[in-house]
């Protein structure tokens, strides 16, 4: 099936850093990719749909200024987590859809100190 | 407000009995449903889907029930086997996108 790959799986940063994170489909394109956060024992919650060669569109009460998305090409996705706090320590994931299912990548836990 | 919920957070089945997965849902225009499985450490992967125009799909060992008047989906597995031990998510999306309102997972443990 389709692989999706995300980089880092791990991070760990100083309050006030901003991390960026990966998401690659490795073996299709991707036009459209989902980013998702899940907070300890929550459901993954939809936080922005990424766009190739355009803008993303954000959910109700997501930043789009604290949470910078880039789709600069048919096989990348980057989501920067501008000036963490530890409130941003979760787990996200990102997603795309190929051939009507919904290939998720490995997630990137964050862990801002 | 939780658009999609999984009252069980943990199940336990014996090797080879049914294992019963439940998700019940309150939006009423949701007409597109799936199921995913999450190991540790793992994104989750697609396992079964169904819209609403069926009560039920099945692939091998899995098939999913679709109850639109109560708003109530299920997952049955049979038989279930100690490598289906993960954590099983239900899914809901109006038809035409792909945005999905998540459960919160129920984990299933199947004993050998």
């Amino acid at each position: 099936g389709a692989v999706v790959s995300q980089h880092p799986s791990w991070v760990i940063c100083k309050s006030g850093t901003s991390v960026k994170i990966e998401c690659r489909s490795l073996d299709f394109q991707a036009t459209t990719m989902f980013w998702y956060r899940q907070f300890p024992k929550q459901s993954l919650m939809l936080m922005a749909t990424s766009n190739e060669g355009s803008k993303a569109t954000y959910e109700q009460g997501v930043e789009k200024d604290k949470f910078l998305i880039n789709h600069a090409s048919l096989t990348l996705s980057t989501l920067t987590v501008t000036s963490a706090h530890p409130e941003d320590s979760s787990f996200y994931i990102c997603t795309s859809q190929h051939q009507e299912t919904q290939y998720f990548g490995p997630g990137t836990r964050l862990l801002v100190l | 407000d939780q658009q999609v919920k999984q009252n069980s957070p943990s199940l336990s089945v014996q090797e080879g009995r049914i294992s019963i997965l439940n998700c019940d849902y309150t939006n009423s225009m949701f007409d597109y449903f799936l199921w995913y499985k999450k190991y540790p450490a793992e994104g989750p992967t697609f396992l079964i889907s169904i819209s609403s125009i069926k009560d039920k799909n099945e692939d091998g060992r899995f098939t999913v029930f679709l109850n639109k008047s109560a708003k109530h989906l299920s997952l049955h597995i049979v038989p279930s086997q100690p490598g289906d031990s993960a954590v099983y998510f239900c899914a809901a999306s109006f038809s035409g996108t792909y945005k999905y309102i998540f459960g919160t997972g129920t984990r299933l443990k199947v004993l050998a």
